[in-house]
């Protein structure tokens, strides 16, 4: 099972700031990675795949580089709404498995 | 628009089980895997299982294995999860996902539409 390891759990960080979060593979997923946003209450939300495409109507302010085994989320600028809770998924091998997340909250 | 919709959560006792559904529109449900993620209370994500557009392949998640069984009708544009032998730590909001790749042949997928979760709760 490739285990994936988030750093920081937590990033605190004022509006208009740039965030950068990582995800380490415990092996390569080669480019094989997502990036997920969850607010409270809701399901989570598909930002970026195969390690670098922004999915469907996410703003260019979120970025994702990357490949083996470590990757960065980038938000350029902090919008208030991005505040939440990030999860990595490597989607290389099965067993499907997610980082424990990074939270982002309002310092 | 893609819409998710899952039902059939609930209370349960230590050892019941419990059928999830899925109820899929907005797309050709016939042409996507399907796929059940798991978050327990204020924990992170966890991928239960993944079933093919076609029904085969299935796979599972070792936490899961032997007690769980996923499977989908696509006449009814339908995905189920039949959850036996439940346990304490099975206690989680449950998500159906669509699951997508983009390289042909490359079955293991991202999710790119979620439902918006049922929660089931096993009590000792």
């Amino acid at each position: 099972e490739i285990v994936l390891t988030q750093s920081p759990a937590t990033l605190s960080l004022s509006p208009g700031e740039r965030a950068t979060l990582s995800c380490r593979a415990s092996q390569s997923v080669s480019s094989y990675l997502a990036w997920y946003q969850q607010k409270p209450g809701q399901a989570p939300r598909l930002l970026i795949y195969d390690a670098s495409n922004r999915a469907t109507g996410i703003p260019a302010r979120f970025s994702g580089s990357g490949s083996g085994t470590d990757f960065t989320l980038t938000i350029s600028s902090l919008e208030p709404e991005d505040f939440a809770v990030y999860y990595c998924q490597q989607h290389s091998s099965w067993p499907l498995t997610f980082g424990g997340g990074t939270k982002v909250e309002i310092k | 628009e893609v819409q998710l919709v899952e039902s059939g959560g609930g209370l349960v006792q230590f050892g019941g089980s419990l059928r999830l559904s899925c109820v899929a529109s907005g797309f050709t449900f016939n042409t996507y895997e399907m796929n059940w993620v798991r978050q327990s209370p204020g924990k992170g994500l966890e991928w239960i299982s993944y079933i093919a557009s076609s029904g085969s392949p299935i796979y599972y998640a070792e936490t899961v294995e032997g007690r769980f069984t996923i499977s989908r009708d696509n006449a009814k544009r339908s995905l189920y999860l039949q959850m036996n032998s439940l346990r304490a730590e099975d206690t989680a909001v449950y998500y159906c996902a669509r699951g997508v790749t983009m390289v042909r042949g490359h079955r293991p997928c991202f999710f790119d539409y979620w439902g918006q979760g049922i929660l089931v709760t096993v009590s000792s």
